[in-house]
């Protein structure tokens, strides 16, 4: 079965500096997103992007992030100036259209 | 807005036992309203998704669960629990579209005892 395959698995970062995070969803998805999960707590929605375009956007998802397509296959998060609350794991969907999402196995953020 | 709100964070049953998880949801237009769970150091695998066909629904694993509108719930159930179906679970709601965004609730760890 079609995976979403996201990385790295554990991503460990100096507070301030940039940080990629990476995601090739499934092939013929057509609607991506990330969310996040810090520690204990819920998953949240950062945002969601379809025909190369931001379709929505959470107030997490502030000037700090940015999601690009650079090509047909990888879909990308990037943290400009990562923060210590910036720990969480990062999970990586992608959809058809009227159909669930499917989710990645994450990527595990530490800023120290 | 929707949200979700998952009574019990962390629920414990024997095994072969009734599983019980409750999610009750809030949504100012009719939801799409889903399962999923997760296994340590793993994704989130979808159980079952409710979009306004049948309100009982049938997922993976013998999981399965009843949208009802007037209590606002959809809780999931399954009547012999197993060990491997140790996990956390997570109901999360959508607008129409499940290309909207999840909102998803709190999380009930499942423990399932010998």
């Amino acid at each position: 079965e079609p995976e979403v395959t996201q990385t790295p698995s554990h991503q460990v970062t100096q507070m301030g500096q940039e940080v990629i995070l990476r995601c090739v969803p499934i092939s013929n998805h057509l609607y991506f997103y990330w969310y996040r999960q810090i520690l204990g707590q819920k998953v949240e929605f950062l945002v969601s992007f379809y025909n190369n375009e931001i379709s929505e956007k959470s107030e997490i998802f502030d000037d700090q992030f940015s999601v690009e397509r650079p090509d047909g296959s990888n879909f990308t998060l990037k943290i400009r100036s990562t923060k210590l609350e910036d720990s969480a794991m990062y999970f990586c969907a992608s959809t058809v259209g009227e159909h669930p999402q499917h989710f990645g196995d994450g990527t595990r953020l530490s800023i120290l | 807005a929707q949200s979700v709100t998952q009574l019990g964070s962390h629920v414990s049953v024997s095994e072969g036992a009734l599983v019980l998880l409750r999610c009750n949801y809030s949504s100012s237009v009719p939801p799409y309203l889903f399962w999923y769970v997760q296994y340590p150091n793993q994704g989130l695998q979808l159980l079952l998704k409710y979009t306004s066909a049948a309100t009982l629904v049938k997922g993976i694993n013998g999981f399965e669960a009843e949208f009802k509108k007037s209590e606002t719930s959809f809780h999931l159930t399954k009547p012999s629990a197993h060990m491997s179906d140790a996990a956390e679970y997570f109901c999360a709601v959508s607008v129409k579209g499940s290309a909207r965004q999840l909102t998803f609730g709190s999380g009930t760890q499942l423990t399932v005892l010998p």
